[in-house]
């Protein structure tokens, strides 16, 4: 079982829609939850940072850790079709210099 | 501002045949990582260094060798390409004094092993 388990997708809504991400996990350790964005040929960008439990916003997009569920999502509100991209969640224990990642979930959002 | 640079952005390699990727970053990080991203499998860490002269295995090391002579750079090494190896390769780099710090990724290296 992988530490870290993402639903691939694709996932494909209509603009203005809610989108809803999720990852679960297995290891208590981790602490740091972070959601990267990655455009088609680019390279992954950091798009939200959470640490240990609760929720944190950032215009358009939140994201909520419940470390009692091992769970995470990423919410999207308003979804525009520049949203659409491979989302994928990582996260760390405390002093840990390496990042678990997801598999991924490639999103389209559709005009 | 580069941010990390990776070199070359293509390549197509016969089986056997050697090469070496090269990872460049500007922002004077300590961390170094390289990953290889295969459809439905996210990211895997091959090797990763945290300082000059440092290197460590990763999740899927096998097959590979780094090497980090200099802080800015990170090498990756495929001495005997095996079509296994056909992926999109990338480099990241991050600060070493914050737990929160992100990893700031290139855009790639896509390789295909014939």
């Amino acid at each position: 079982q992988k530490e870290v388990e993402q639903d691939p997708g694709p996932l494909s809504v209509p603009e203005g829609a809610i989108v809803s991400l999720n990852c679960t996990y297995s290891n208590s350790a981790f602490q740091y939850f972070m959601w990267y964005r990655q455009y088609s040929r680019k390279g992954p960008e950091l798009l939200m940072y959470t640490y240990s439990s609760g929720n944190k916003e950032d215009g358009r997009f939140t994201a909520q850790v419940d470390k009692s569920s091992k769970y995470i999502s990423l919410f999207i509100r308003d979804s525009q079709p520049s949203d659409s991209a491979t989302y994928l969640c990582a996260m760390k224990g405390q002093g840990a210099q390496k990042l678990v990642f997801g598999q991924g979930t490639r999103l389209t959002i559709n005009p | 501002n580069a941010g990390v640079t990776q070199t070359p952005k293509f390549r197509v390699l016969k089986t056997g045949q050697s090469m070496t990727l090269l990872c460049a970053q500007d922002m004077n990080h300590e961390y170094m990582y390289w990953y290889r991203q295969d459809p439905g499998m996210g990211l895997r860490l091959i090797h990763y260094s945290v300082g000059e002269g440092t290197t460590a295995k990763g999740e899927v090391p096998d097959g590979y060798n780094v090497s980090r002579l200099k802080k800015q750079n990170f090498l990756l090494g495929l001495e005997s390409a095996a079509p296994s190896q056909t992926s999109v390769y990338f480099c990241a780099s991050s600060r070493w004094d914050r737990e929160d710090q992100p990893q700031h990724f290139g855009d790639g290296t896509r390789l295909s092993i014939l």
